[in-house]
């Protein structure tokens, strides 16, 4: 089955840019997500990208796909406190109802 | 709309002790699912619903169960409670078509002693 790896822990200066990295198994995953969890809470959909985009930006963030690579990483430009919190790379087949989660990245942010 | 509200928000049992954790969406979606998160480990896919009535086994069932005689609830079981299963619990739900975006609840801290 679809397995999603992360690594755990990302530290980052206020002000620089934080790239979190995920790798996942399955080719045929359609949907490639990242969401994000603030202590306490509920994980929350970030962004996504299509597995026929190569690239996604929004605001500060930017998706890079990599689909030879299986390779999905997530740019967070301009890096704030407001960032930290912990990030999850997630994966989904076309028809599936299953969403595969990866054990997540967490961000510290230095001020 | 509330989304998705989890109840309890903490709950410490006694080995051998059952509760249920009750999910509910306002949101009118077809799919709910129950997760747990363990340090390390990210989200676990517990069980998980396509619609009222229906429920189907995720990628750790072991030790739960599952109900969804409404759309818009679904429940989770530990019928004799494990310090195995001392977790944060997560329910989700998401509709079919689109992004399948999931809504999350808030989480339920579970502690078995």
């Amino acid at each position: 089955g679809e397995d999603v790896e992360q690594s755990l822990f990302l530290s980052v200066r206020e002000g620089d840019s934080s790239v979190i990295n995920c790798t996942y198994t399955d080719s045929s995953s359609t949907y490639l997500y990242w969401y994000k969890q603030e202590p306490g809470a509920g994980l929350q959909l970030l962004t996504y990208i299509f597995s026929n985009m190569d690239m996604k930006q929004d605001q500060r963030l930017t998706v890079l796909l990599n689909k030879k690579d299986k390779h999905l990483s997530l740019r967070i430009a301009d890096t704030q406190t407001g960032d930290s919190a912990i990030y999850f790379c997630a994966g989904r087949n076309t028809g599936g109802f299953k969403t595969i989660f990866g054990a997540g990245t967490r961000l510290f942010v230095k001020a | 709309n509330a989304g998705v509200t989890q109840t309890p928000k903490f709950r410490v049992l006694k080995t051998g002790q059952s509760m249920t954790l009750l999910c509910a969406q306002d949101m009118n979606h077809e799919y709910m699912y129950w997760y747990r998160q363990d340090p390390g480990m990210g989200l676990r896919l517990i069980h998980y619903s396509v619609g009222e009535g229906t429920t189907a086994k995720g990628e750790v069932p072991d030790g739960y169960n599952v109900s969804r005689l409404k759309k818009q609830n679904f429940l989770l079981g530990l019928e004799s409670a494990a310090p195995s299963q001392t977790s944060v619990y997560f329910c989700a739900s998401s509709s079919p078509g689109g992004v399948y975006e999931q809504y999350f609840g808030p989480g339920t801290r579970l502690t078995v002693t």
